[in-house]
């Protein structure tokens, strides 16, 4: 499965905004990007995937590299309630990947909010 | 919408008895998924069902876990005997074909003492 890479934790101040890095250099053609969130004794939450173009919805944006080799899961405006663990996951959506339908969570970023 | 349920929320047992964790996902999702969460780690998948079929269990340590989707709608996880390393939170997750998005439900924390 393709991999991808990020960093374990990072901190921000509420109300400001948050840009998690992923990087996935081995990424395949069919691939798409997904986010997920964990929250503290919770089942981990969709944020958002991509597979070319960038994207938002009502809780981030997802901002894809031209070479897709990286991308970045923006938070415009942090709240103490976006403190969790975030996971950048590859999965092929289209067939043919070793990948595909898979949702393979790696270690993630642990987000630290600050009020 | 009615949530992923999972039952039980938490259960302490000693090593070498067995357990069996219980999944109802969302009406009308076809794939359900379980995962172990050791802590301090991300969810590891131990099987995928499609239906009551299953697509992936390259993960599950076949000689203790097992798990079965009766009718393509409930899910149960079973471990027989418990080994203190199995000390985890046992996450399901339900997913619509047609869409991308999965629901995981709250967990269960075992403890095997």
């Amino acid at each position: 499965d393709a991999k991808t890479t990020q960093p374990n934790s990072m901190e921000s101040n509420e109300e400001e905004p948050v840009h998690l890095p992923c990087n996935h250099s081995t990424i395949s053609g069919t691939d798409y990007i997904h986010w997920y969130r964990q929250l503290p004794s919770q089942g981990p939450e969709y944020v958002i995937h991509g597979l070319t173009s960038n994207v938002n919805n009502r809780m981030a944006s997802l901002a894809i590299a031209e070479d897709r080799k990286s991308s970045t899961l923006i938070l415009h405006r942090a709240t103490l309630r976006d403190a969790a663990v975030y996971y950048c996951i590859l999965r092929d959506l289209i067939g043919g990947g070793t990948s595909y339908g898979k949702l393979t969570f790696g270690q993630g970023t642990i987000l630290t909010v600050h009020p | 919408e009615a949530g992923v349920a999972q039952s039980p929320r938490y259960k302490i047992i000693e090593k070498r008895q067995s357990v069996a964790f219980w999944c109802n996902p969302i009406s009308g999702h076809a794939t359900l998924y379980w995962y172990q969460q050791i802590l301090g780690q991300g969810p590891k998948l131990l099987i995928q069902f499609q239906n009551n079929g299953v697509v992936d269990d390259s993960q599950l340590p076949k000689d203790r876990f097992s798990a079965e989707r009766l009718k393509g709608v409930d899910s149960t996880l079973k471990i027989q005997p418990a080994k203190l390393e199995d000390s985890a939170v046992y996450l399901c997750a339900s997913r619509d074909i047609k869409n991308t998005e999965a629901f995981f439900g709250q967990g269960t924390r075992l403890t095997v003492v």
